[in-house]
Order: structure tokens, then sequence, then C-alpha cells
């Protein structure tokens, strides 16, 4: 079973410019989840996706969005980028919704985005 | 997921020894804690997981072990080997469901 991809796997942009990353979630996997990893910050909650409605977000600003399709793929957009968005940008699926019951979440191996 | 942190806890045991690696964690209301590993250049890989009405839960050569009263969480790898070496994160799910993450600490294992 293939796991969790992510395209692309490393990304350079500006400030001020846009961005969208994409995430395969497993097949069967309806949840997709992703998080931002940086030095100072470590791994931090952006948002969660089941059956294309957002079920939960973390506290970043408005400008990092989402969204999920009807096969549960997913893509996130950062617009206006900032320096301090530099970072690896980390999606994971889980079968059900994240925060309903214990179950495992599965980790691509990221997006890692330089911003300039 | 490449290496993360500038200042990471570091961790050092000799390969055929028990690791210990010690969180702590914030939020008495979490429910829900999970042990992560990360290698270079790879996402978190699920290691271990516990309930909070749990306070020891076995795995293959892993022990996770959860103390309330003082909010600490712990992850005993037994006969560490070279494989071990990597980046682990503890994660606790609060009451909004979300999971916060522990900075990580660096496990370097010697031959």
């Amino acid at each position: 079973k293939a796991g969790v991809t992510q395209t692309p796997r490393y990304l350079i942009k500006t400030r001020g410019q846009q961005v969208t990353l994409s995430c395969s979630p497993i097949s069967g996997h309806r949840s997709v989840s992703w998080y931002q990893q940086t030095p100072g910050q470590g791994l931090q909650f952006l948002f969660e996706y089941f059956s294309e409605t957002q079920r939960n977000k973390g506290n970043f600003p408005g400008r990092f969005s989402g969204r999920q399709f009807s096969n549960s793929r997913s893509e996130m957009n950062v617009s206006t980028l900032e320096l301090g968005d530099s970072a690896l940008y980390l999606c994971a699926s889980s079968l059900v919704v994240w925060g309903q019951g214990a179950h495992e979440q599965f980790f691509g191996p990221g997006t890692r985005l330089t911003v300039l | 997921g490449e290496s993360v942190g500038l200042h990471l806890p570091t961790l050092s045991v000799q390969e055929g020894d028990n690791s210990i690696i010690n969180c702590a964690y914030s939020n008495s209301a979490s429910d829900y804690f999970i042990w992560y590993k990360q290698e270079s250049g790879k996402g978190p890989q699920f290691i271990i997981d516990i309930r909070s009405n749990m306070d020891k839960r076995q795995g293959q050569r892993v022990t996770v072990l959860l103390n309330k009263t003082v909010k600490h969480l712990s992850l005993q790898i037994a006969a560490t080997q070279p494989g071990d070496s990597a980046v682990y994160f503890c994660a606790e799910r609060g009451s909004a469901r979300q999971l916060t993450f522990g900075s990580g600490t660096q496990l370097t294992v010697l031959p």
C-alpha cells in the first residue's frame, strides 16, 4: 500500500508570492492533517480536513488555507509569503477524523519550503 | 522530514543498552499521547501511543510510561540499535482535539 505522498518535495519562493502544496493520503484514508515544522517552533498543527470539510484548525493566520477534494487529496495554500514561512510542511492521513478516538496518523515526507 | 531543532536535547547510548527518553507535557486535560520517531529526510513515524486512563503500555522493544501526577511521559527502548538513531517526539492531544508536539530529543546510538 502506498504511503502518504507530498508534492513538490522542495520549493523556493520569494516574499509576497503564494504557494500551493499537495498531499495524497493513503488509499482509503479520509482525514488529512497539515503541520508546519521549524527549528524554532517545532511541529505545529495547521488544520485537519475530513470529507472535504475543515474539522479543526490551529493557531495560524488566515494566509494559511487548505482544502480537500472528493478523492481525499488535499492542498494547502500560503499567500503573501513571509520569510518566517520557511519550513517543512508535513501532511498526515488517518482513517477517521483524528480528534475522534485514537487512530494512528501516517506522515508524508514533507515539502521543504524556502522563502527568500 | 529533515532534522529539526538547533537546540534539541540529546541522548547518546551504547548499542545494546536501554534508552529512556523523557517528555514533560503541559495540559492536564490531555487524554491521549503518542511517541513519534523522525529520521533524517522522513516524516514522523508512529511508535506507540497511550491513553490517559493507562500508566504503561508495551510494544515491540518499546514501553511508554505515563505519570499524570507530574505530567510526565517516557519512552523506553530496549536493546537500542543503530537504526534507532533519530529524533523522538512526544505529542499530546488536548481538549481542542489537536496534537501538540514536544521539542524532540536527538537519540544517537554509539557502536
